[in-house]
């Protein structure tokens, strides 16, 4: 069955280290998005793309960046982790076009900036 | 600014009875509008969608949603709770990559 999943699951990091977190669907869809949850804030968008070598900015992008070099990949980076960035990161994917907006969730990626 | 908004932080059913979870949207254009229910270290689920047509959405578990443009809210329905219900409902308008803060529904035996 086709899936998305997310590694680590758990990570605790120190402050100003870089941290990768990956992302991988085997929907074979076009779309890909990352979003963090924090309490009270609901799911904000860090950064999207919606192909290979497309990547855009969301609501929170500052001090994280993607790269989309393959359909089925978009790792997010930390660039120097901070103690604000300390949350729960979920990557989804969706097909596109006009019916097809459905977002398909991986677990999720607890992260701790000490 | 477009926003999606999710009124009540939490909402208390008793199991049997009806539940609502209400969910107001301001964006320009035809919205496709969703409901995700997220359970403990879970990933967020698909529930249902409005796109087009119908303004009364059904979708799983029993849950079933109306869209009403006059009032710009999409409120997730179910006529008689279950206890396995108990969940972070999230309202999404997808296309303009949106999701509303949450509501946590609990349902009492």
């Amino acid at each position: 069955d086709a899936e998305i999943t997310q590694s680590p699951r758990h990570k605790i990091t120190e402050t100003g280290r870089q941290v990768t977190l990956a992302c991988h669907q085997t929907w074979n869809h076009n779309n890909m998005f990352w979003y963090r949850q924090d309490l009270g804030h609901g799911l904000r968008l860090i950064h999207y793309s919606y192909g290979v070598q497309d990547t855009n900015k969301g609501e929170v992008s500052d001090g994280y960046s993607v790269s989309r070099s393959n359909t089925e990949d978009l790792p997010l980076t930390l660039e120097s982790a901070a103690s604000s960035q300390t949350s729960v990161y979920f990557c989804a994917s969706s097909e596109g076009g006009a019916d097809q907006e459905t977002q398909y969730f991986g677990p999720g990626t607890r992260l701790l900036v000490l | 600014a477009q926003s999606v908004a999710q009124p009540e932080d939490q909402v208390n059913v008793a199991e049997g009875n009806p539940l609502t979870v209400k969910c107001t949207y301001s964006v320009s254009g035809n919205p496709y509008l969703f409901w995700y229910v997220q359970y403990p270290n879970r990933g967020l689920q698909f529930l249902l969608k409005y796109i087009t047509g119908d303004n009364l959405v059904k979708g799983s578990y029993g849950f079933e949603a109306e869209f009403n443009k006059s009032q710009t809210s999409f409120h997730l329905k179910k006529p008689s709770a279950l206890v396995s219900d108990s969940a972070l409902y999230f309202c999404a308008v997808t296309d303009k990559l949106i999701f509303g803060t949450g509501t946590r529904l609990q349902v009492f035996p």
